[in-house]
């Protein structure tokens, strides 16, 4: 159980547009999701926590209007990359926190995406 | 000062070692701690959890926690070639916002 699907696993797309990464929880209600960026042998950078319903809280340095966060639902969260750059080159992974009956039991990650910006 | 400090590595270790993987942290309100694994282009997944202080095991993963001395460790026993990957630390207060580790590259060599 409690298991975050993302995609796509991998895209390619060429500087100056914009691209959607999803993640849905399959059987359980995300209320919370966690999206993160990981370079090569590093460790996971959080990018911004986002609730469901409501603004998606950013990280320092991250621009919030570059990476678009969308939590309208509770099994569906995305990232949009928009304008990408090369720089924007990197691995992208949603979390989610799973809990129930009030209680916490850690986090669930989804399979990451890699974009590669030409 | 990090809240989360762990060796990098990478640690080597023969096939059949016990290993033993740790994180140090500063932030006393820590409450949840979590080990993951990660290969490499895949998302991390949990290995153990383990709620305040105490000892977990789970088949060949144990976890421990002491929270006095602000020290997290995984051991791994019997350890295998698939056991090879990155493994993270990872723990959070009543906010549930983790803090992660920066990762330990782990290499079991047959």
């Amino acid at each position: 159980g409690a298991v975050v699907s993302q995609h796509p696993s991998w895209v390619i797309c060429k500087s100056g547009t914009s691209v959607k990464i999803e993640c849905r929880s399959l059987d359980f209600q995300a209320t919370t999701m966690f999206w993160y960026r990981q370079f090569p042998k590093q460790s996971l950078m959080l990018m911004a926590t986002s609730n469901e319903g409501s603004k998606a809280t950013y990280e320092q340095g991250v621009e919030k209007d570059k990476f678009l966060i969308n939590h309208a639902s509770l099994t569906l969260s995305t990232l949009t990359v928009t304008s990408a750059h090369p720089e924007d080159s990197s691995f992208y992974i949603c979390s989610a926190r799973m809990g129930w009956g009030g209680r916490f039991y850690g986090y669930t990650f989804g399979s990451g995406t890699r974009l590669t910006v030409v | 000062q990090k809240e989360v400090e762990q060796d990098p590595g990478p640690l080597s270790v023969p096939e059949g070692a016990i290993v033993s993987l740790n994180c140090t942290y500063s932030n006393s309100a820590f409450q949840y701690f979590m080990w993951y694994r990660q290969y490499s282009r895949k998302g991390p997944e949990l290995l153990m959890y383990t709620y305040s202080s105490g000892n977990k095991e789970d088949g060949r993963f144990t976890a421990q926690v002491d929270k006095s001395s602000k020290y997290i460790s995984l051991f791994i026993r019997d350890s295998q070639p698939s056991d090879s990957a990155t493994y993270l630390c990872a723990m959070s207060d009543e906010d549930y916002i983790p803090t992660f580790g920066r990762g330990t590259s782990l290499i079991v060599h047959p």
